[in-house]
């Protein structure tokens, strides 16, 4: 079965960086998208990116353009997104999702990302 | 690029129906079959409800269909049961490999 399998919490100070991993398992890791979307505390879903299936190649929100970096190990079935210039507004579950073109089928649990000096 | 507007909240009794919008611009919703919509329960990951407008995938309960007219998407829940209570938002490609999601909407079942 599609699994998407996310790291642990996080918590971090303003200004530095975290990276998040989401692996996955029960299909062809290369066949599929992988994006990624976060929700601060009682908030609503918020785009932020997403590496393309074919030829890899990956697009960011304008909000995150420049702090944000999506990446994947194909070896290790393994996605990442990695958010710099960390602050406060930055805390938030953040997930990941396979998607099938504009679809996202599967997500992964999500992964709280606290900010807080 | 800018949320999709929904309603923060609709509700409705059990075996009614609840519609819930979603307004974009002709540059998402309007200018692809491209919106899916998710619910949410508290506490876990969103679930596919619909995709590509209309199609729900396999599992969905039949009770919940989606539609589009110009800039503004739709989805209904039809005899509404006690589960349906959630989260839901709707997402649309926007362009140039961008998407976007719609502000969610609270269905409460009275």
């Amino acid at each position: 079965q599609v699994q998407l399998v996310q790291s642990g919490a996080e918590v971090k100070k303003p200004g530095a960086s975290v990276k998040v991993s989401c692996k996955a398992s029960g299909y062809t890791f290369t066949s599929y998208a992988i994006h990624w979307v976060r929700q601060a505390p009682g908030q609503g879903l918020e785009w932020m990116g997403w590496i393309n299936d074919g030829n890899r190649n990956t697009k960011y929100s304008q909000k995150f353009q420049g702090r944000v970096t999506i990446t994947w190990d194909t070896s290790a079935t393994t996605a990442y997104m990695e958010l710099s210039s960390l602050r406060s507004e930055d805390t938030a579950l953040y997930y990941c999702a396979r998607s099938t073109g504009s679809t996202y089928d599967y997500w992964g649990q999500g992964t709280l990302v606290t900010v807080s000096s | 690029q800018s949320a999709l507007t929904q309603p923060p909240s609709a509700s409705g009794s059990p075996g009614q129906s609840v519609t819930i919008s979603c307004t974009g611009t002709s540059s998402d919703v309007g200018g692809y079959k491209y919106v899916s919509w998710y619910q949410q329960h508290p506490g876990k990951a969103p679930r596919l409800m619909i995709y590509e407008v209309s199609k729900r995938p396999s599992g969905v309960p039949e009770r919940f269909s989606g539609s589009k007219s110009g800039n503004t998407a739709s989805l209904t829940v039809s005899g509404l049961q006690a589960e349906d209570e959630a989260d839901y938002y709707c997402s649309s490609y926007a362009g140039n490999s961008n998407f976007v999601f719609g502000t969610g909407t609270k269905v409460t079942v009275l």
